[in-house]
């Protein structure tokens, strides 16, 4: 079993919805991840959180919005977005401060845009 | 562009032979590589790392090797199991947080 969860595990949305992605992870880990993956494609960083501060925002669009409410909890807020937009959304976390250390990842979001 | 890359997009490998995985890179700031395990369905799975100051890590059956004046790195399987099945995704950082991530390999082992 991972040890970061996201849910939902799939998500419908018009282009008009508001919703949310949530991930959890109880690891003491404090920095965590957003990740977007396509059809054959790698995952791409979106944005990264390090003790509940944004530190890293890869030039993502409004339409995405993240939230770290605390050391445990991460969240990702999704308003008008687009059919493009669909794609496989993963949760990430890693130790901070202690050098170099992987991603530990979750089993993802699936969202699908009509 | 994308700074790592991951050229064979498939291998097939027998039972018990060695797989082979490479990945190449461009940005000579990474300092961190990974590689990661993928099953349909599920998230990526760590499976092995190596800092720029070494140019070997084991970890049973899973050796990574390291070529920094090539920028390639590559991952050995051995003895290669059915259940190694996957698609396997190679990825390098640096300032500890930003991971950038190969296209992924499928490796398919027969029985």
């Amino acid at each position: 079993d991972t040890e970061v969860t996201q849910t939902p595990k799939h998500l419908v949305m018009g282009m008009t919805n508001k919703k949310s992605l949530k991930c959890e992870q109880h690891m003491g880990h404090r920095a965590m991840y957003w990740y977007k993956q396509k059809a054959k494609k790698p995952p791409e960083l979106m944005f990264v959180y390090s003790y509940e501060k944004l530190s890293i925002n890869e030039s993502v669009p409004s339409r995405f919005s993240p939230e770290c409410p605390n050391s445990s909890l991460l969240n990702l807020h999704l308003h008008a977005l687009q059919p493009e937009d669909s794609a496989l959304y993963l949760c990430a976390s890693s130790q901070e401060g202690q050098g170099s250390s992987p991603l530990h990842f979750g089993n993802g979001t699936r969202l699908t845009v009509t | 562009d994308q700074q790592v890359k991951q050229n064979s997009p498939s291998l097939s490998v027998q039972e018990g032979r060695i797989s082979i995985l490479n990945c190449d890179y461009t940005n000579s700031m990474f300092d961190y590589f990974l590689w990661y395990k993928k099953y349909p369905a599920e998230g990526p799975t760590f499976l092995i790392s190596i800092s720029s100051i070494k140019d070997k890590n084991e970890d049973g059956r899973f050796t990574v090797f390291l070529n920094k004046s090539a920028k390639h790195l590559s991952l050995h399987i051995v003895p290669s199991q059915p259940g190694d099945s996957a698609v396997y995704f190679c990825a390098a950082g640096y300032n500890f947080n930003k991971f950038y991530f190969g296209s992924g390999t499928k490796l398919n082992v027969k029985p």
